[in-house]
């Protein structure tokens, strides 16, 4: 159980157009979804909480108006990269949790990851 | 958050060794911590995670132990297999509030198994 899905898992795009990715709790449903970011040899910096059904909480610093977070449903969220620059190349990386079925629902189960290249 | 100006601290062992990676955490108020491994390319995989009630916790070939005084958490790899390789992230999850379900990262351990 606990399977999130990524898609796609890397994209190459050029500069100034949109990307989109897609996050999925395959087995669970997933009140609440994190998008992050990762850079080379770093640790996991925290972009956006998404919650189904209402706006999504973007951490300080992260510009909402260039991650563009949609959670449709408890099993669904997706995170627009808009007018993408070769600065937001990185690996994006998505995790979703729920108090449902046993789980903790402080544990977050993390996607594969997407790694995007902005030429 | 995100490690600045930093490189990743890195343990080498033999294959079959014991390994203790450590993390020291930053909220004395978390009551939750998971230790998460990340391969290459891939996303972190949970691996253990652990209450603020307890100090001990046993899975298959790992332990994780909890130091509340000095808000310091270490994972035990027992007999550590060269597939062990990859980065390990403690997390926090302080409590209450807005910030509850969100995790704190720590800046990861570099783990190399030799074989």
């Amino acid at each position: 159980g606990a399977v999130v899905s990524q898609h796609p898992s890397r994209v190459i795009c050029k500069s100034g157009t949109s990307v989109k990715i897609e996050c999925r709790s395959l087995d669970f449903q997933a009140t609440t979804m994190f998008w992050y970011r990762q850079f080379p040899k770093k640790s996991l910096m925290l972009m956006a909480t998404s919650n189904e059904g209402s706006k999504a909480t973007y951490e300080q610093g992260v510009e909402k108006d260039k991650f563009l977070i949609n959670h449709a449903s408890l099993t669904l969220s997706t995170l627009t990269v808009t007018s993408a620059h070769p600065e937001d190349s990185s690996f994006y990386i998505c995790s979703a949790n729920s108090g449902t079925g046993g789980m903790r629902q402080e544990t977050q189960y993390f996607g594969p990851g997407t790694r995007l290249l902005v030429l | 958050g995100e490690s600045v100006g930093l490189h990743l601290p890195t343990l080498s062992v033999q294959e079959g060794d014991n390994s203790i990676i450590n993390c020291a955490y930053s909220n004395s108020a978390s009551d939750y911590f998971i230790w998460y491994k990340q391969e290459s390319g891939k996303g972190p995989q949970f691996i253990i995670d652990i209450r603020s009630n307890m100090d001990k916790r046993q899975g298959q070939r790992v332990t994780v132990l909890l130091n509340k005084t000095v808000k310091h958490l270490s994972l035990q790899i027992a007999a550590t297999q060269p597939g062990d390789s990859a980065v390990y992230f403690c997390a926090e999850n302080p409590p209450g509030g807005t910030s509850y379900g969100k995790l704190t990262f720590g800046q990861g351990t570099i783990l190399t198994v030799h074989p």
